[in-house]
């Protein structure tokens, strides 16, 4: 099974608010990824857990605050965002975070800031 | 800088009529490149993975292959289920983790 869920499928929220995006996986995956993709543009990638630490943060805007509470979950934190953030948000996951393991992406969330 | 560039971007064929999009990519060393298939608002779903020029994978009507340069996915035989956008993406070989640069996509439509 290679799955990886992603809740809500839909957010909107106004500039003021403060909600959280979840991913979940139960395939023993020690790697998970949050990405976010414009329309009709690839995916950018974010963060990059490792073993449930932060490895990789892409510069995003503290805006954007991620988190991973355990090995199988992982959470993004949206406080204060703008309209450009407006964006389906895709969380992946790999089974290591070493080099070329594949990774699996969730269905989305799709975000509308107004 | 890594680069990956897709080439068509936006491909109409008829239910029948093969066709090959084109993945270009440089960087100063490839580990690997992946292929990876989008729907409309839904995550990518991983399709291959290359690792050195000369390689071929198939699946069904899909088959990959990559030289020192660019990667190839043909589609024979297309059917309408096959519309959907084509991403590749690549592993350079000092990127860090398992950091990805994806290509802009193309989208494929087929037409019945």
């Amino acid at each position: 099974d290679t799955e990886v869920t992603q809740t809500p499928k839909h957010l909107v929220m106004g500039m003021t608010n403060k909600k959280s995006l979840k991913c979940e996986q139960h395939m023993g995956h020690r790697a998970m990824y949050w990405y976010k993709q414009k329309a009709k543009k690839p995916p950018e990638l974010m963060f990059v857990y490792s073993y449930e630490k932060l490895s990789i943060n892409e510069s995003v805007p503290s805006r954007f605050s991620p988190e991973c509470p355990n090995s199988s979950l992982l959470n993004l934190h949206l406080h204060a965002l703008q309209p450009e953030d407006s964006a389906l948000y895709l969380c992946a996951s790999s089974p290591e975070p070493a080099p070329m393991e594949t990774q699996y992406f969730g269905p989305g969330t799709r975000l509308l800031v107004l | 800088e890594d680069q990956v560039t897709q080439s068509p971007e936006a491909l109409r064929l008829q239910e029948g009529e093969s066709s090959s999009l084109n993945c270009s990519y440089t960087v100063s060393g490839l580990r690997g490149l992946f292929w990876y298939r989008q729907d409309p608002g839904k995550g990518p779903e991983f399709l291959f993975t290359l690792y050195s020029a000369g390689e071929e994978k198939e699946k069904e009507r899909l088959k990959a292959t990559l030289t020192k340069k660019e990667s190839f996915l043909h589609i024979t035989a297309p059917k309408p289920e096959d519309s959907a956008t084509y991403l590749c993406a690549v592993q350079a070989l000092e990127a860090a983790g398992n950091k990805l640069t994806f290509g802009g996509g193309t989208r494929v439509l087929v037409k019945p």
